[in-house]
Parts: C-alpha cells; structure tokens; sequence
C-alpha cells in the first residue's frame, strides 16, 4: 500500500493556459474522487468515479474541467483556459466501493493561476 | 441533500485542556459521518468515522466522538490536548457511505503551551 499519489504537487501557471494534473489510487481502490479546496474551506466535491466509469459531476464543474480514468487506474484531471479562480488545492481520493468507507487522501496539487 | 455546520472556525485549548469540537449535519437518510483531519500543505487524514452500531466512536491519536441523532450531532473531542494536535479538522457527512462526502468549512484548533 504506496498510498494515494498526486503529481504534480505545486503548479503555477498563466490565466489562460491548460494545466492536468495525475491521481495515482491504492491498487485495490475502485472508487476515485476528485474535490477542490480553496483557502480557509472545506474540500467541495467535484466528480468521481468507479473504476473507469464516470458516476457523478458537480455543477461546480465547469466545462472548462474534464476528467479521466481510462483503464480503472489512475485519473487525469485537465482544467483548459485557466483563470485566477481556479487557484486552489486539488485533492484525490479513493477507496473500495464495498465495504470500506472514508477515503484515502492525496497530498493534493495545489495551483496557483497568475 | 446532505450538509454540515461546523460552529467555531477557530478554537485555541490550552496544552492539557479538553479539546471539543462541534459538528452539526443535515441527512435525510441515516448519515455515515466522519472526521479528518489535515496538516498544512497536506491532504486530509481520517480520525474517526461511524457507520452503524455503537455511537461512541473511538479513533486515532486519541480522538473520539458521539454520535447523537436527536441531536444531529457528532462532536469530537479529546481529554487532553497536545501541541501536536493544532492543525484544521473537518467535519464530513455522506448517505449511507454510498454518496461523495459533504464537508464542513473546518475548525482550525491552536494548542498554547
């Protein structure tokens, strides 16, 4: 058990660029979420899914903001022409589907859009 | 829908002090509720959590909390607080563990030596 992986961990870029970030789960994990936290917040829920089936979107999703999880394993996570709202933490998540409940962190990837 | 009220963004113990920290949720199914907690540039860790059974909760690092369905709470606490303990604690609720989980806005908890 590695734990739940983030890549990168710090990103600064340019309003207006495209940035994605990676979720690497526990291997036996089949459910994976993805929430945002902005500075003094509670995470707030964005997607998730199980295995590679996307289940649920909040509407805090935009369509600017598109999820992945091509064969069940790790998730991508894109967010197209940035803007300065989008600064935050993007933390992942996971855990068994049956079973088990609370869910297992990543270190997050904290953005910076300047 | 569910939701959570965290009372007291902030909350200062003396080293030693009981440490007790509110949580109120909104369910309309029976709720899974939960605590985590997180350290500064970190992800967030679980504490403790109730499902079903037994209402008083025991977890990690000598946390726990009761859950009290007539009063739609549950309230972590800790007899004796350590320096060790200050960081953001969050207060998170989900529909039966089937639903993502809904997360308070968090109590930020100093320990003064």
């Amino acid at each position: 058990d590695t734990g739940v992986s983030q890549d990168p961990r710090h990103k600064i870029t340019k309003r207006g660029q495209n940035v994605t970030f990676r979720c690497d789960p526990i291997s036996e994990h089949n459910r994976l979420y993805w929430y945002r936290q902005t500075l003094g917040q509670g995470p707030e829920f964005l997607t998730y899914f199980q295995n590679e089936a996307q289940l649920e979107k909040s509407r805090l999703l935009s369509d600017r903001f598109s999820a992945e999880r091509p064969k069940g394993s790790f998730s991508t996570l894109e967010i197209q022409r940035t803007e300065q709202g989008d600064s935050a933490m993007y933390l992942c998540a996971t855990h068994r589907a049956q079973g088990s409940y609370g869910y297992t962190f990543g270190s997050g990837t904290r953005l910076t859009v300047v | 829908a569910q939701s959570v009220t965290q009372l007291g963004s902030h909350v200062s113990v003396s080293e030693g002090a009981l440490v007790l920290l509110r949580c109120n949720y909104s369910s309309s199914v029976p709720p899974y509720l939960f605590w985590y907690v997180q350290y500064p540039n970190q992800g967030l860790q679980l504490l403790l959590k109730y499902t079903t059974g037994a209402t008083l909760v025991k977890g990690i690092n000598g946390f726990e909390a009761e859950f009290k369905k007539s009063e739609t709470s549950f309230h972590l606490t800790k007899p004796s607080a350590h320096m060790s303990d200050a960081a953001e604690y969050f207060c998170a609720v989900s529909a039966s563990g089937n639903t993502p989980l809904v997360f308070g806005k968090g109590t930020r908890l100093s320990v003064i030596a």
